[in-house]
C-alpha cells in the first residue's frame, strides 16, 4: 500500500482567498495522479487526472500541477468560494493504473 | 449516459451476520468495477477491483469478498460481519484504461454492531 500524504489535514480560508494543498507520494512505478473533490453527503468527484512529469491542468478556478520524479502534486483555487467548500482527495496509481491509492484528503471550508 | 447504482444506502449488521451489497453500472459495456472502504478517520482503501467477469483482483486480507457475476455488477459480500467491518463503503467503475477517471456510487454506510 503507498504511503499518500496530505497537507495540511484541514483549512479555514475566507471567501475571496486563494489556497493550496499538497499531496505527496512515491514515485517509483507511477501510473497517474489523480485529484478528487468530495463534498458532504455527495459522491466522489474528479477534478483532474494527470499521468506526466511537468502536467499542469485547470478547471475554472482550480488548477493542478505533477512532479513525478520527486513525488508530489499541488492543487490550487483562486479566489475560493463557499461551494468550494469540500474535503479534496488525491490519489496515485502504482503498480498498475487500477491500483489508486487515495490520500486522506485535505477538509477545505471556505467562510463567506 | 452512464450511471452507478448502490444499495443500500444505510445498513446496521449484527456481529456474525452475513453482508451483500450490490452495485450496478447502466450505460457502459466492460467497466473495470472496484470497491472501496473509509473506516473513521482514514482515507478511501481500496479493497477489490474487477476487470471482468469472474475476474477479481483482492488489494488486502480481510473478511470481505467480492464477485462479478454479470458484466456491469459488482457484489461486496461477507459470511460473518466483524466489527471492524463497519465504515462507508463506496462502489466505483471507470472505462477501462490508463489515466482512467473514476465515477463513483452513493455508497452504503455500514454499521455492525
Amino acid at each position: 500500500i503507498l504511503n499518500v500524504e496530505q497537507s495540511p489535514q484541514s483549512l479555514h480560508v475566507q471567501e475571496g482567498d486563494s489556497t493550496n494543498f499538497t499531496c505527496s507520494f512515491p514515485s517509483s512505478n507511477f501510473y497517474a495522479l489523480h485529484w478528487y473533490r468530495w463534498e458532504t453527503a455527495k459522491s466522489p468527484e474528479a477534478l483532474f487526472v494527470m499521468t506526466l512529469n511537468g502536467d499542469e491542468k485547470k478547471k475554472g478556478r482550480i488548477s493542478a500541477t505533477l512532479n513525478t520524479k520527486e513525488g508530489y502534486s499541488y492543487l490550487y483555487i483562486k479566489g475560493s468560494q463557499p461551494e468550494d467548500s469540500a474535503t479534496y482527495l488525491c490519489a496515485p496509481s502504482s503498480g498498475g493504473y487500477q491500483k489508486v491509492t487515495f490520500g486522506i484528503g485535505t477538509k477545505l471550508q471556505v467562510i463567506p | 449516459s452512464q450511471t452507478i447504482h448502490q444499495w443500500p444506502a444505510t445498513l446496521v449488521q449484527p456481529v456474525g451476520s452475513p453482508l451483500s451489497l450490490e452495485c450496478t453500472v447502466e450505460g457502459t459495456s466492460n467497466p473495470n468495477l472496484y470497491w472501496y472502504r473509509q473506516a473513521a478517520g482514514r482515507g478511501l482503501q481500496l479493497l477489490f477491483y474487477s476487470v471482468g467477469i469472474g475476474q477479481i483482483s483482492s488489494e488486502v486480507p480481510q473478511n470481505l469478498s467480492a464477485s462479478r457475476p454479470q458484466d456491469r455488477q459488482f457484489i461486496l459480500s461477507s459470511k460473518k460481519l466483524l466489527l471492524s467491518d463497519s465504515g462507508f463503503y463506496l462502489c466505483a467503475w471507470d472505462h477501462g484504461r490508463n489515466p482512467n477517471i473514476q465515477y463513483f456510487g452513493a455508497g452504503t454506510r455500514l454499521s455492525v454492531l
